[in-house]
Formats: C-alpha cells, sequence, structure tokens
C-alpha cells in the first residue's frame, strides 16, 4: 500500500458525459501528479500540482482540468467524454518537486466511457 | 520516433532464470532514469532510480545506465515467479524546475516455476 488513495475504483459512463476523479496523496506530500494510462500510449503525464498550484502541465487536454486543495487531496475533472479517454487514470505524490523525488503511485480509477 | 522505446515482450523466462529488461531513449537531456514494477491492477511502484550513467545494485535487482548509448537497462537474478509483473522504465530531465518522467509503455515479464 502505497498510502495514495483514489476513488472510485472503476467508473463507467458515457459519451459527453463529466466525471470527478479524487486523489489523497500521502500524509506529508505536497505534490500530486496525474497521469493517464491506456494500451496504446502507455503511461501519459497529465498535470502536476505542488501545495496548491500548478507546476507543470502534459499532454493534458482541454476537456481535462485539475485542482489541489488547500487539505492537498487534488480532483481531475474530465468533461465532454469520448470513447478515447477509456484508460486507467493514476495519481501519485511525492514530498517535494525536485530532482529525484519519488512518487508513490495510487491504485488507480479504471474508467471506461460507454 | 517514441522519446523512450521499451519491448512490450511478453519475456518469459524459467524460475531461476536472470532476465535482462533494456529501454533505448533519445533525448540526451534526460539524467535520472528509473524502473517501477507494475503488478495486473495496481499502480506502478519505483524499484531503483539512478542519476546519470552507471550501475546500482539493489538485492536481486541491478539497474546499468549507458548515457552514451542512450540505453539502460534492468537485471533481475535469480527470478521468482512474483517477479512477474509489468516493468516500466521511466526517464527525466530538469523541465520548468519539475522533474517529470516519461515512460516506456512497459514490458511484461512472465516467470513460470
Amino acid at each position: 500500500d502505497s498510502g495514495v488513495t483514489q476513488t472510485p475504483k472503476h467508473l463507467i459512463t458515457a459519451t459527453g458525459q463529466r466525471v470527478t476523479l479524487r486523489c489523497s496523496p500521502r500524509s506529508g506530500d505536497l505534490s500530486v501528479y496525474w497521469y493517464q494510462q491506456s494500451l496504446d500510449q502507455g503511461l501519459q503525464f497529465l498535470i502536476q500540482y505542488y501545495n496548491g498550484e500548478e507546476r507543470a502541465k502534459g499532454n493534458i487536454l482541454e476537456r481535462f482540468s485539475a485542482q489541489q486543495f488547500p487539505d492537498l487531496h487534488s480532483e481531475l475533472n474530465l468533461s465532454s467524454l469520448e470513447l478515447g479517454d477509456s484508460a486507467l487514470y493514476f495519481c501519485a505524490s511525492s514530498v517535494a518537486s525536485g530532482a529525484g523525488e519519488t512518487q508513490y503511485f495510487g491504485p488507480g480509477t479504471r474508467l471506461l466511457v460507454l | 520516433q517514441k522519446e523512450v522505446e521499451q519491448d512490450p515482450g511478453p519475456l518469459s523466462v524459467p524460475e531461476g532464470a536472470i532476465v535482462s529488461l533494456n529501454c533505448t531513449y533519445s533525448n540526451s537531456a534526460f539524467q535520472y532514469f528509473m524502473w517501477y514494477r507494475q503488478y495486473s491492477r495496481k499502480g506502478p511502484e519505483l524499484l531503483m532510480y539512478t542519476y546519470s550513467s552507471g550501475n546500482k545494485e539493489d538485492g536481486r535487482f541491478t539497474a546499468q545506465v549507458d548515457k552514451s548509448s542512450k540505453y539502460i537497462s534492468l537485471f533481475i537474478r535469480d527470478s521468482q515467479p512474483s517477479d512477474s509483473a509489468t516493468y516500466l522504465c521511466a526517464m527525466s530531465d530538469l523541465a520548468g524546475g519539475s522533474y517529470i518522467p516519461t515512460f516506456g509503455r512497459g514490458t511484461s515479464l512472465i516467470v513460470h516455476p
């Protein structure tokens, strides 16, 4: 158990809908990262927050947004969902945001868009 | 060409074999090199990381980095059925003050008794 929690574990929804994925980092970790993992693309970095502020952005679609709250939990919002958004979404956390920081991954949310 | 290339496998070996997993990359700015293990339906778990070139050993696992060839390896000695998982290599450089890793697509390893 990495100490990172994600809810829900599974999500089934329809195209065009909006969903929110939630992540609680390990106690003491200030940095939260979101990743998307699909069979054809592998593990892709979406966005990072550090202590409430956006720190880095990857290949995140405009339909997707995230935030980190004062209690350091984070939410990833996916809107206008398409079939291709079906994937595993992982949250990871680390103490800081520097070189060699170990990222601890949560168990993931499996999203299926029908 | 992807930044990080990794053979997806599957790689099937008998218990006790030495396993070699490899990745190649194209970005010479990468400085940190990591190996993650991911069991089915679980999140990736960091096994080892190294900075720049060289070797690092941790129990049955050895990581090697050859920056001149842009090639990294993970060796697993005395492989066990419990090592059956997908192994992801990852690499990072300092981009905007944050070391965001770029992952390979993973190699599926099966160790059979």
